[in-house]
């Protein structure tokens, strides 16, 4: 299968440590998102990739959070001092190389992140 | 700002039933419009697109949506629901030309889907 792939796919931490995700994307494209989904809502943006350059961050994304994506393949998202609040689905998408006006984005599985 | 509607948390229509999701966006420049589902525990699929041209567009599983600029609208429909179409729905606009890319999503309608 070559979509897009999470790891893990569940984590359930205590309140107060570090959790990092991983997102791997289709091979071939260049352009990676991050999204946050808490119960009941739509996903929201959380930053984006172009290659290795984090080039747009949301306000949600504070400073416990952080992104990268060193070669421009897979990327990771981790929270430090995580909070109750923290608690949701983080989901990865892809999207090739802009060919047109628009790219569609090709979604993960999600990480479902428990902060007890 | 740019924003997306889903007027209909939560919709229960029979099998065999029509079906209609309401999506409303405010959105200044040319909208890029998307329907996804989202099954329990699974990832977004991605139903059908609205980029430009005509604005009846079909996607998969039998789903249609029609564009209506004159009602910021871009609403889902199906003729007949199967008990397999129960899962959440969300409206996305993306934002395009000279921008990230990013998707502005709607809270979501979720379906439930009577025998």
């Amino acid at each position: 299968d070559t979509g897009v792939s999470q790891d893990p796919r569940h984590k359930i931490t205590k309140r107060g440590q570090n959790v990092t995700f991983r997102c791997d994307p289709i091979s071939e494209h260049n352009r990676l998102y991050w999204y946050r989904q808490t119960l009941g809502q739509g996903p929201e943006f959380l930053t984006y990739f172009q290659n290795e350059a984090q080039l747009e961050k949301s306000r949600l994304l504070s400073d416990r959070f952080s992104a990268e994506r060193p070669k421009g393949s897979f990327s990771t998202l981790e929270i430090q001092r995580t909070e109750q609040g923290d608690s949701a689905m983080y989901l990865c998408a892809s999207s090739p190389r802009r060919t047109q006006t628009y790219n569609e984005q090709f979604f993960g599985p999600g990480t479902r992140l428990t902060v007890l | 700002a740019q924003s997306v509607t889903q007027p209909d948390i939560h919709i229960t229509v029979s099998e065999g039933a029509s079906l209609e999701l309401r999506c409303n966006y405010s959105y200044g420049a040319t909208p890029y419009l998307f329907w996804y589902v989202q099954s329990p525990g699974q990832g977004l699929q991605l139903l059908l697109k609205y980029f430009s041209g005509d604005t009846l567009v079909q996607g998969i599983k039998g789903f249609e949506a029609e564009f209506k600029r004159s009602q910021s609208s871009f609403n889902l429909r199906k003729p007949s629901v199967h008990w397999s179409d129960a899962a959440e729905y969300f409206c996305a606009v993306g934002y395009g030309s000279g921008n990230t890319g990013k998707l502005i999503f709607g809270q979501g309608t979720t379906l439930q889907v009577k025998p």
